[in-house]
């Protein structure tokens, strides 16, 4: 059973489109994640959830907004798509404030 | 904020020999050090984590060292194989309410065969 699951794994849209990436961990987890990772591979957290509760939000773009409908669940809605959006969006959760995170598989995110 | 560095940035190694990969960092508040392991196209997995109360942990191959005073950590691999061949991410957070962890840039290791 796959602990911290997203979808789409891929995601190719074109510029000016809104698009969304779902995620879900079936760990009891309270707290969860989106991260960004870029080219060079660089990971850089985004937003933190705790029981459904915005608790991180770090400098992004007002066209990133997280959604958790649950402690279970982490949306990530991205409005007016811009080509720099292009990178792999990975989700996490944690059990223990933050410290020992799993990932999702991650999902690519190509704008053309 | 908190702020990491990681080197080196590439490293090669033969099979069988050691790796080092040292992180430093800048708030003196945090006292959690994970270290993430990442293979190509997949997740990053945690592989070690230390806390402030240690100086150092081993798990098989693996250990890592933590110098508070200097505000470094390092990661050591013994008897490296390929399949340890993957991008590695040092991270410093502290346990004070609800801590995010910052990474470090990652070290890509090649182990050569």
């Amino acid at each position: 059973d796959t602990a911290v699951s997203q979808t789409p794994k891929y995601l190719v849209t074109q510029m000016g489109n809104d698009k969304s990436i779902k995620c879900e961990q079936n760990l009891g987890h309270d707290t969860m994640y989106w991260y960004k990772q870029d080219s060079k591979k660089f990971l850089k957290i985004m937003f933190s959830y705790n029981n459904k509760e915005l608790i991180i939000n770090e400098t992004v773009p007002n066209r990133f907004s997280p959604k958790s409908p649950d402690k279970a669940h982490l949306n990530l809605h991205i409005n007016s798509l811009e080509l720099g959006d292009s990178a792999v969006y990975f989700c996490a959760s944690s059990g223990d404030r933050g410290r020992r995170a799993f990932f999702g598989q991650g999902t690519r995110l190509t704008v053309v | 904020g908190e702020n990491v560095e990681q080197h080196p940035s590439t490293l090669s190694v033969q099979e069988g020999d050691s790796a080092v990969i040292k992180c430093t960092y800048s708030d003196s508040a945090s006292n959690y050090f994970p270290w993430y392991k990442q293979e190509l196209g997949k997740r990053p997995q945690l592989i070690i984590d230390i806390r402030s109360n240690v100086g150092e942990k081993k798990d098989q191959r693996i250990a890592v060292t933590l110098n508070k005073t200097a505000k470094h950590f390092s990661l050591h691999i013994t008897e490296t194989q390929p399949e340890d061949s993957a991008v590695y991410f040092c991270a410093a957070g502290n346990s004070g309410g609800y801590q995010k962890v910052t990474f470090g840039t990652g070290t890509k290791l090649q182990v050569i065969p």
